[in-house]
């Protein structure tokens, strides 16, 4: 399967800030990722859909201006979590897929505090 | 949307014992179906997946069917061991390059 990473895999911020994930497919071209967001003993929730060179598509609920997605490349998608708040501490993980196929691989994971 | 449900939501079983899970959806138009393996703070694992034009399929000691009629589909752990307990996912899809939507989870304890 594909190979996926993460970055950072933890991070701690203040309320207000801004946190960029960064989510890596290292060998295969990923044409869409996907952005989930996992609470505490919870499942997974799909935040939203990106494809290269085009916009994500949120899912609803998901406030796009908060959560701002960018997949500029075929091998990188990014998260930016902008003024950060407690509500907003949660496990992100991406996932990718694209070019056909209905298989996703998931990226380890980043742990986000905010204080 | 497509809407996955997922029995049960904890598992405990004795070592070399199956165990069973099983998740229902609801949209006919879904016919991609992995199962997800995810340890304490770890990723999701895909640890099999099964397609609409297939009944069954097995990998070792891990089996899952699909009953499209009846829109369900289940995982078949035999012969359970220590390292098998972890937090189980099912999910559904309508195939290539399109969004998961993911059950509940599975908690699954295997006791020594």
């Amino acid at each position: 399967g594909a190979v996926v990473s993460q970055h950072p895999s933890r991070v701690i911020c203040k309320s207000g800030t801004s946190v960029k994930i960064e989510c890596r497919s290292l060998d295969f071209q990923a044409t869409t990722m996907f952005w989930y967001r996992q609470f505490p003993k919870q499942s997974l929730m799909l935040m939203a859909t990106s494809n290269e060179g085009s916009k994500a598509t949120y899912e609803q609920g998901v406030e796009k201006d908060k959560f701002l997605i960018n997949h500029a490349s075929l091998t990188l998608s990014t998260l930016t979590v902008t003024s950060a708040h407690p509500e907003d501490s949660s496990f992100y993980i991406c996932s990718v897929g694209g070019a056909g196929t209905d298989t996703q691989y998931f990226g380890p994971g980043t742990r986000l505090t905010v204080l | 949307g497509e809407n996955v449900e997922q029995h049960p939501s904890t598992l405990s079983v004795q070592e070399g014992d199956s165990a069973v899970i099983k998740c229902t959806y609801s949209d006919s138009a879904s016919n991609y179906f992995p199962w997800y393996k995810q340890e304490l703070g770890k990723r999701p694992q895909l640890i099999i997946d099964i397609r609409s034009n297939v009944g069954e399929k097995k990998d070792q000691r891990i089996a899952v069917t699909l009953n499209k009629t009846a829109k369900h589909f289940s995982l078949h752990i035999t012969e359970t061991q220590p390292e098998d307990s972890a937090v189980y996912f099912c999910a559904a899809s309508k195939g290539n390059d399109y969004k998961l939507s993911f059950g509940a989870g599975t908690t699954v304890t295997v006791r020594a």
